[in-house]
């Protein structure tokens, strides 16, 4: 009965270079949400996709940041040329469906980017 | 614009007493209400959640309070346990996926 996965659960990047974060929600799982947590602050929303669809990437930066969940596979977040500002707690949460009020989001142990 | 507020940054409370967090919004549209904890180097758990139509929801040794006058929720717990030691985030949603996260209460139970 795994909960929600992620990977890598640390990673270090040059800036300039490109961190790609994975994530494979919880079985039965077809929603998947990505937040930001900088230091000291709370987890804030970036996207939220469903199977080969994006549904709301309000949170996104416009530049850099790209979000997908393919038909086989993790969700992935692809963050292209980091800079030191990206620094942080990337957490990937799943739920069952968006519907109504009350599906709780399941959260994965995050991955901890860090750009030198 | 901080709509989900916790302004009680840490907190430190003896172990076997009472636990209390506060959470403030000030968005009038949220209408559901969750408290999850984390651990160090850990994702956040989902702890306990509650909708606008209620005023109080228990589960075990925490219960959530809603006080939508006030726009004001908190947490408690009863008795307080070393292992409950945490950061403790609330979150608002307005009938949508998108939940809001206050900045978190570091809990500290003193054994």
């Amino acid at each position: 009965n795994a909960g929600v996965m992620q990977n890598p659960r640390h990673l270090v990047r040059r800036r300039g270079q490109e961190a790609r974060l994975r994530c494979s929600p919880m079985k039965g799982h077809s929603h998947v949400y990505w937040y930001r947590q900088l230091p000291e602050e709370g987890l804030k929303f970036m996207v939220y996709l469903q199977k080969e669809n994006i549904i709301d990437e309000s949170g996104m930066p416009k530049e850099r940041f790209s979000a997908e969940f393919p038909k086989e596979g993790p969700s992935i977040l692809r963050i292209q040329q980091v800079v030191r500002g990206d620094s942080a707690a990337y957490f990937c949460a799943s739920s069952p469906g968006s519907g109504g009020i009350s599906y709780e989001q399941y959260f994965g142990p995050g991955t901890r980017l860090t750009v030198t | 614009d901080q709509q989900v507020k916790q302004n009680s940054p840490s907190l430190s409370v003896q172990e076997g007493r009472i636990s209390i967090l506060n959470c403030d919004y000030t968005n009038s549209m949220f209408d559901y209400f969750l408290w999850y904890k984390k651990y160090p180097a850990e994702g956040p758990t989902f702890l306990i959640s509650i909708s606008s139509i209620k005023d109080k929801n228990e589960d075990g040794r925490f219960t959530v309070f809603l006080n939508k006058s006030a726009k004001h929720l908190s947490l408690h717990i009863v008795p307080s346990q070393p292992g409950d030691s945490a950061v403790y985030f609330c979150a608002a949603s307005g009938g949508t996926y998108k939940y809001i996260f206050g900045t978190g209460t570091r809990l500290k139970v003193l054994a």
